[in-house]
């Protein structure tokens, strides 16, 4: 049972673009929600994240929007750079004070110069 | 600031077969994560330490992983013995204490059983 669902595997878009990258959950306890972003050979490392009381946060390029009703959360990229190409993994944890994190599938990004 | 070291970085093993995983957390982080990521899968928390004591270990296999963290500060994940469908990445992170939502994670063991 899947509860943090990444539904496409992967994703290309041009450098310069807008990349968007979905997430849905089904789990209602989820209260916190990250983004986490992989090099190939290298462990995932911290993206940004949102709490439950924001439908919105920013941080420089990365944008991560959350819709509770509908158990979804999107992260947007812009401008893209191909930098960016890796695994971008969604993230949920429930419970105040402790990070137990479940992972989505993660997508593919692919930028293309 | 040195990152989550971890050894070895590969091991090939039969199945059948004992195997060790080691890690060296940032240092100062109270909190330590054993992640399993079988490919083409997202990591899946295995056991979480704070400090040298188990916070949450009920996805560990444990009739054949074990893992400690005697001294509080690294840990080591052992798994004996190994079946086919151990093949995976073992990935190990740390936190600066149980609140904290920033998982520094190691570069990971990816482990292959024959």
């Amino acid at each position: 049972d899947q509860q943090v669902k990444q539904n496409s595997p992967s994703l290309s878009v041009q450098e310069g673009r807008i990349s968007i990258l979905n997430c849905d959950y089904t789990n209602s306890m989820f209260d916190y929600f990250l983004w986490y972003k992989k090099y190939p050979a290298e462990g995932p490392t911290f993206l940004i994240s949102i709490s439950s009381i924001k439908d919105k946060n920013e941080d420089g390029r990365f944008t991560v929007f959350l819709n509770k009703s509908a158990k979804h959360l999107s992260l947007h990229i812009v401008p893209s750079q191909p930098g960016d190409s890796a695994v971008y993994f969604c993230a949920a944890s429930s419970g105040a004070g402790s990070y137990q994190l479940t992972f989505g599938k993660g997508t593919k990004l692919s930028v293309i110069p | 600031e040195a990152g989550v070291a971890q050894s070895p970085r590969y091991k090939i093993i039969e199945k059948r077969q004992s195997v060790a995983f080691w890690c060296n957390p940032i240092s100062g982080h109270a909190t330590l994560y054993w992640y399993q990521q079988i490919l083409g899968q997202g990591p899946k928390l295995l056991i979480q330490f704070q400090n040298n004591g188990v916070v949450d270990d009920s996805q560990l296999p444990k009739d054949r992983f074990s893992a400690e963290r005697l001294k509080g500060v690294d840990s080591t994940l052992k798994i004996q013995p190994a079946k086919l469908e151990d093949s995976a990445v073992y990935l190990c992170a740390s936190s600066r204490d149980r609140a904290s939502e920033k998982l520094f994670f190691g570069s990971g063991t990816q482990l292959s059983v024959l």
